[in-house]
């Protein structure tokens, strides 16, 4: 278990308002990854990072931006938010430890945006 | 990028019966594949993955790979209503990341 943390689990805002979502991992793994699921869409790749200073944008990354400040943090940051970006986030990293080979995801943190 | 396709479904099966879950995939490339369950309003967990290599069972799952027709199943036999779920596949790209199928809804009628 990598033990993914994201906070918040929930939050409401506004159009236009800043949002930042935070990504913890207690197990030092490299790789870490961002991904946004809708209803009938599935998960969806938003940024992705190997290691601190290996960022990499995914399928939909347009509006979204990432920090990655620690091997154990990855942020992410709607600049603007606008109401279709309305969905559940999920940090995600990959276990590849002992032939795990598992991407293991945090709890998600639902965002509104009215 | 890769696509992979499910049945949005509900699958409906009753209790102690063989859920068929399928997806299929583009690239014909593709080495790894995951099947991940997920109950509502909850993360994605892993079942089980395999690669290119060869079929897998672990306990009441078995995950079969079709590379000649590019789709990738998940048995669940003795189905629970405890195994009611999305269940969502799962492609792999280079760099580790997961190329997922919308999921299909499986209920399981007791």
């Amino acid at each position: 278990d990598a033990d993914v943390t994201q906070t918040p689990r929930n939050r409401i805002t506004k159009t236009g308002k800043r949002i930042m979502l935070e990504c913890s991992q207690t197990k030092g793994h490299d790789r870490m990854y961002w991904y946004r699921q809708d209803p009938g869409l599935g998960l969806r790749l938003i940024y992705y990072s190997f290691d601190v200073k290996d960022i990499n944008k995914g399928e939909i990354s347009d509006g979204y931006s990432v920090s990655r400040q620690a091997q154990a943090k990855f942020s992410l940051s709607l600049e603007s938010a606008i109401p279709n970006q309305t969905a559940l986030y999920f940090c995600a990293v990959w276990d590849g430890n002992s032939g795990a080979n598992v991407l293991t995801f945090g709890a998600g943190s639902r965002l509104t945006v009215l | 990028q890769k696509e992979v396709e499910q049945n949005s479904g509900p699958l409906s099966v009753p209790e102690g019966a063989i859920a068929s879950l399928n997806c299929t995939y583009s690239d014909r490339g593709s080495q790894s594949f995951f099947w991940y369950r997920q109950y509502s309003g909850k993360s994605p967990e892993l079942i089980m993955f395999i690669y290119s290599n060869g079929d897998k069972e672990d306990g009441r799952f078995t995950a079969q790979l079709n590379k000649a027709s590019q789709y990738v199943s998940l048995l669940i036999r003795d189905s629970q209503p405890s195994d009611s779920a999305t269940y969502l596949c799962a492609v792999m790209e280079y760099g580790n990341k997961l190329v997922f199928g919308a999921g299909t809804i499986l209920r399981v009628k007791s």
